[in-house]
């Protein structure tokens, strides 16, 4: 079954840009009816999507982080990324990779582990 | 502020029968979709496209929806359900996923 892995540095510092990396096993990331989608969440916070992209490249990012954000999809690597850029103590989090299933239910289905980002000098 | 409301916390006696509410325009248009959360752990899938649920979740996890009002009902409520509970669908443009902002449930 597929699985996600979120993987990138638990520590950045403010003005600078967090990197992330989602690797998927087990299937391919090369399938029409998937969108890849970051999404996380500060301690005791809810959830907040960042955005996704498409196998085409194609991508949506949440209105509020959209001029911070760039997601790519590797597919060569069975990948896709996240670029957050001028972070500042607010996007401490933990950071999901997730599967959302557009055909098949218009869900999140699969999600990595998380991943926890800290911002701090 | 979400596009989803969500009440912060719902308790339940155990083995009795408890429904978490989400709320938003979007909802009338499109499906909702329910995660459970517990401490320490990633968002597990309970139901999609209103009523569904995926492959190994109990069923007694169910879902149902009427106007802006989509429902998470537990029938028979166990102690493992204690759980941060959240809904999503799409905003109301319809371009992408917002989340409700979860419910906490106790299982008392």
């Amino acid at each position: 079954q597929v699985q996600l892995q979120e993987s990138g540095p638990g520590l950045v510092k403010p003005s600078q840009t967090l990197s992330l990396t989602c690797t998927v096993s087990g299937g391919s990331i090369n399938s029409d009816s998937y969108y890849w989608s970051w999404v996380r969440q500060p301690a005791g916070k809810g959830l907040e999507w960042i955005g996704r992209v498409y196998i085409s490249g194609s991508t949506n990012y949440n209105p509020s982080l959209k001029s911070r954000v760039t997601i790519s999809i590797h597919t060569s690597k069975n990948q896709f990324s996240l670029r957050l850029s001028s972070v500042t103590a607010a996007d401490t989090a933990i950071y999901y990779c997730a599967r959302w299933d557009r055909t098949g239910g218009d869900a999140f289905d699969i999600w990595g582990q998380g991943t926890m980002v800290t911002v701090s000098s | 502020s979400s596009e989803l409301t969500q009440d912060p916390a719902v308790s339940v006696a155990l083995g009795q029968t408890v429904r978490i509410i989400c709320q938003g325009d979007s909802l009338r248009y499109y499906y909702a979709s329910w995660y459970h959360q517990k401490p320490g752990q990633a968002p597990v899938l309970v139901v999609y496209h209103k009523d569904k649920r995926p492959s190994g979740i109990p069923d007694r996890f169910s879902g149902s929806s009427s106007g802006n009002t989509a429902s998470l009902t537990i029938t028979g409520a166990q102690a493992e359900d204690e759980a941060d509970y959240y809904c999503t669908s799409r905003d109301t443009s319809g371009n992408h996923p917002v989340f409700g902002g979860g419910t906490k449930l106790t299982v008392l």
